[in-house]
């Protein structure tokens, strides 16, 4: 089972919105609902903030929003701030193999 | 609040058993619910290592399966996690995470986890 695709890097200056793609296969994204999204400051601990491809738990910012079409699933950060500066992965469940990763995007605000 | 604490040797030799322990509080183990183990080698992203459920069933990566072994402590409410036969691959931080409580395939709560070195 391979890392689902993340953009290495994606910038945006405060106040615009970025959207991070995580593509997948038909066996993981395109079969489930079961898409989650994780924020990564440096050395820190990774923060669950999507789940279900478009739901948010309790206390996330409704600036962070999900969605997902066929094989590829997507984050939106609108109204980017710096301290959206991070690391974000994807995450989905992918049957038999139960979880894969996505390959990690680096959000740099200008 | 629930909190998980990751404690092990941060060094262990190639061709040797790297064994870690997540102590969990806030939460009992025992509740309606799975427990993973994750790990990032440095400046690498994340790879899902496998999971526990309350009752003791176990689901782990293929790429892991024969080298992986998860179980739970009910009495000191904590999991733990057993790899052998391990390479400088293995070289990561290893977090270990509770599953969202309502049923979503998702991680919620993390340990701050701990670096392991495989080196002689």
């Amino acid at each position: 089972q391979s890392a689902l695709t993340q953009p290495a890097s994606v910038s945006g200056s405060p106040g615009q919105s970025i959207t991070i793609s995580c593509i997948g296969t038909s066996s993981d994204v395109g079969s489930y609902n079961l898409v989650s999204w994780y924020q990564q400051h440096p050395g820190k601990a990774p923060k669950f903030i999507i789940y279900e491809v478009n739901k948010r738990p309790s206390g996330v910012s409704n600036r962070f929003s999900g969605s997902k079409f066929g094989n590829t699933a997507s984050l939106t950060i609108s109204g980017l701030q710096a301290e959206d500066e991070a690391d974000y992965y994807c995450c989905s469940h992918a049957g038999s193999t139960i979880y894969v990763f996505g390959t990690g995007t680096k959000v740099t605000v200008l | 609040q629930v909190q998980l604490q990751e404690s092990g040797p941060g060094l262990v030799k190639p061709s040797g058993t790297l064994p870690l322990t997540c102590a969990v509080s806030g939460y009992s183990i025992t509740s309606n619910n799975w427990w993973s183990w994750i790990r990032q080698p440095p400046g690498k992203g994340l790879e899902w290592i496998g999971e526990i459920y309350h009752t003791g069933g176990t689901n782990y990566n293929p790429s892991l399966k024969s080298r992986v072994t998860i179980s739970l402590d009910k009495s000191n409410n904590q999991f733990s996690l057993n790899l052998n036969s391990v390479t400088d691959a293995d070289t990561a931080v290893y977090y270990c995470v509770r599953h969202y409580p309502n049923g979503a395939y998702a991680f919620d709560i993390w340990g701050q986890g701990t670096m392991v070195t495989v080196s002689s």
